[in-house]
């Protein structure tokens, strides 16, 4: 199976700074990776899949980058309802997997 | 709009069998994979398999693929799961999503509780 390593695993931030959240795959996924967004008791919404195309309807600043085994999610002028744990999501080979989540707070 | 809709969760048994249902309407089912997702409470996320658009292929993840099933009825618009053997483990949010490999669209969830 491919390992994401997914870090920070928690992350505090004040309103408007940019913040990165790191993926670390076991192996080459050659871009086949998505991110989520998953506020408290909701389901998980995509907001960026082959590693930095943006999901219709999501704000822009929103933003993925990477290749290899290394992929970035950045978030840029952090606002409240960005509140929520992220995850990251290999889709290059059975089983699919995912990342243990960052969970983002606001400072 | 697209919609899914999970449903057929609750409380059971260990050792019992269960079954999902998932009502999606908003977009030609037909022309979808369809998988689930499940979360165990306060977990990550765990991709559970998926369907392809007849059913001719269906991927598991290695340690269900004895115990879960993943059907669909196009003329009923709905992807189904069977679960059978649950045990305390098998506790967890159940999440059906329109699926490119990544998700697309996910339900709202069906919560399942194993416990005696």
């Amino acid at each position: 199976d491919i390992r994401m390593t997914q870090s920070p695993a928690s992350l505090s931030a004040s309103l408007g700074e940019t913040v990165n959240i790191e993926c670390l795959a076991s192996e080459d996924i050659y871009s086949d990776l998505a991110w989520y967004q998953q506020k408290p008791g909701k389901s998980p919404q995509l907001l960026i899949y082959n590693a930095n195309s943006l999901q219709n309807g999501v704000p822009s600043r929103f933003s993925g980058s990477g290749s290899g085994t290394q992929y970035s999610l950045k978030i840029n002028s952090l606002q409240s309802e960005d509140v929520a744990t992220y995850f990251c999501q290999q889709y290059n080979n059975y089983p699919l997997t995912f990342g243990s989540g960052t969970k983002l707070e606001i400072k | 709009e697209v919609k899914l809709v999970e449903s057929g969760g609750g409380l059971v048994q260990p050792g019992r069998s269960l079954k999902l249902s998932c009502a999606a309407s908003g977009f030609n089912f037909n022309d979808y994979w369809m998988g689930w997702v499940r979360q165990a409470p306060g977990k990550g996320l765990e991709w559970i398999g998926e369907i392809n658009k007849d059913s001719s292929t269906i991927n598991y993840t290695p340690s269900l693929k004895d115990k879960f099933t993943i059907s669909r009825d196009n003329a009923q618009n709905t992807l189904y799961l069977q679960m059978s053997k649950l045990g305390s483990e098998d506790t967890a949010i159940y999440y059906c999503a329109r699926t490119y490999g990544y998700f697309d669209y996910w339900g709202q969830g069906v919560m399942v509780t194993v416990s005696s």
